[in-house]
């Protein structure tokens, strides 16, 4: 069965500096989002993506955080500067058509700021 | 915009016995979709079961079904002979056109 991957699995950086996290979406799905989990917390949507380009981002997803797809296989989540805070679980997901059922997900990449 | 409120932050059953969710949501939309999705110790993001707005009639996967209102906004989860396995995270999640909201999770316990 086709699934979305993601790595790394888990990614330790410290504040200041740029990571770039990694999704490959199913292949045929058009439709690809990014959300964290802070700890302890709710799943909360940072960004969705279309036709190589934004459709939507939430007021999390502000001048530090960029997505792209590069090769018309991978979608990543870049964070220019981390902070603390950034620490959390990074899950990507895609979604075949807008009027699909169901967003599959990634195992999710840990990120810790140290 | 879209809230969910999980008033339960913890539940805990007995193995085999029945146990409800309960979420309730607010949505601007007309059209809709409402997921369930569980969450293991693992962290992985699993969908349970799935509701189209439109429809009246409440959907059923094996041992999960819902009830849910939609005059009430509310959806809520039953889960029938409670498994060890079922333990975990549960997320109620609206979604619109495109985005999840989720719900702040009730963390299910199973007692054997």
């Amino acid at each position: 069965e086709p699934e979305v991957t993601q790595t790394p699995s888990h990614q330790v950086t410290q504040m200041g500096q740029e990571v770039i996290l990694r999704c490959v979406p199913i292949s045929n799905h058009l439709y690809f989002y990014w959300y964290r989990q802070i700890l302890g917390q709710k799943v909360e949507f940072l960004v969705s993506f279309y036709n190589n380009e934004i459709s939507e981002k939430s007021e999390i997803f502000d001048d530090q955080f960029s997505v792209e797809r590069p090769d018309g296989s991978n979608f990543t989540l870049k964070i220019r500067s981390t902070k603390l805070e950034d620490s959390a679980m990074y899950f990507c997901a895609s979604m075949d058509r807008e009027a699909s059922y169901e967003q599959y997900f990634g195992p999710g990449t840990r990120l810790t700021v140290t | 915009a879209q809230t969910v409120t999980q008033s339960q932050p913890e539940m805990s059953v007995q193995e085999a016995e029945t146990v409800t969710l309960s979420c309730t949501y607010d949505t601007s939309e007309s059209d809709y979709y409402l997921f369930w999705y569980k969450q293991p110790p693992s962290r992985q993001m699993i969908l349970v079961i799935r509701q189209e707005a439109y429809k009246q009639q409440n959907a059923t996967e094996n041992r999960f079904s819902v009830n849910f209102q939609k005059a009430a906004k509310s959806f809520s989860l039953k889960i029938s002979d409670s498994q060890l396995g079922d333990a975990a995270m549960y997320f109620c999640a609206p979604r619109g056109a495109q985005k999840l909201v989720f719900g702040q999770g009730t963390r299910l316990t199973i007692n054997p």
